[in-house]
């Protein structure tokens, strides 16, 4: 079976600065992905970034980077250069080469302050 | 590129009423859709996976008779939410793929109130 944790409470950050939101999974499978998804209040989902399992290089998209490691099962999502903007629900997601569907996590809010 | 549109964004309608919402991939050819719930601050429920020309496969749990689905084309998907009671009040949102390597792209939700 495969699970995704997240689990801090709601994350606060001044606007401008960077911020790190966690993520560890568990599967037993050698193939998988993690993606991040950004949900705003008004409720749509919106894809930031991908990191394959065999993936060599460390995802980035933007401002967005995606801290990979492996041994640790690991795969914090890093938001640089804060905007208000940024404020939202983030999810982590997994896929595995045995199961296409997504396994979410529960979830992070992320509030950035003026 | 990668654009999933989800129609009606609100339903407000009467206890009993059959509601249908459809899940459109606009500019690619998505295999496979899926369909999910999400409760007020929680994560997203899958529901079942909807593959283009087969029925589709329903999550433990999910009523197959109460939210029906069909995949009628490659870039169409509809849920239809059966006789909808109050308890069906949710935040409903779709989603579709060219593959399996490829990321899930969202529709916006379809947040349904039952009276």
């Amino acid at each position: 079976a495969q699970k995704i944790t997240q689990t801090q409470p709601g994350m606060f950050v001044q606007e401008k600065e960077a911020v790190t939101l966690d993520c560890t999974y568990d599967t037993s499978d050698p193939s998988y992905g993690l993606f991040w998804y950004k949900q705003p209040s008004s409720g749509e989902m919106i894809f930031l970034i991908y990191q394959g399992s065999y993936d060599q290089q460390n995802a980035t998209e933007g401002r967005y980077s995606l801290n990979f490691q492996k041994a640790r099962k690991s795969a914090n999502l890093v938001i640089s250069a804060s905007q208000l903007g940024d404020s939202a629900m983030y999810f982590c997601a997994m896929v595995t080469g045995a199961n296409s569907k997504l396994t979410f996590g529960k979830g992070i809010t992320l509030s950035v302050r003026p | 590129g990668a654009v999933v549109s989800q129609h009606p964004s609100r339903v407000i309608c009467k206890s009993g009423t059959s509601v249908k919402i459809e899940c459109r991939s606009l500019d690619f050819q998505a295999t496979t859709m899926f369909w999910y719930r999400q409760f007020p601050k929680q994560s997203l429920m899958l529901m079942a996976t909807s593959n283009e020309g087969s029925k589709a496969t329903y999550e433990q749990g999910v009523e197959k008779d109460k939210f029906l689905i069909n995949h009628a084309s490659l870039t169409l998907s509809t849920l239809t939410v059966t006789s909808a009671h109050p308890e069906d009040s949710s935040f409903y949102i779709c989603s579709a793929r060219v593959d399996e390597n490829q990321p899930q792209h969202f529709g916006d939700g379809t947040r349904l109130s039952i009276l």
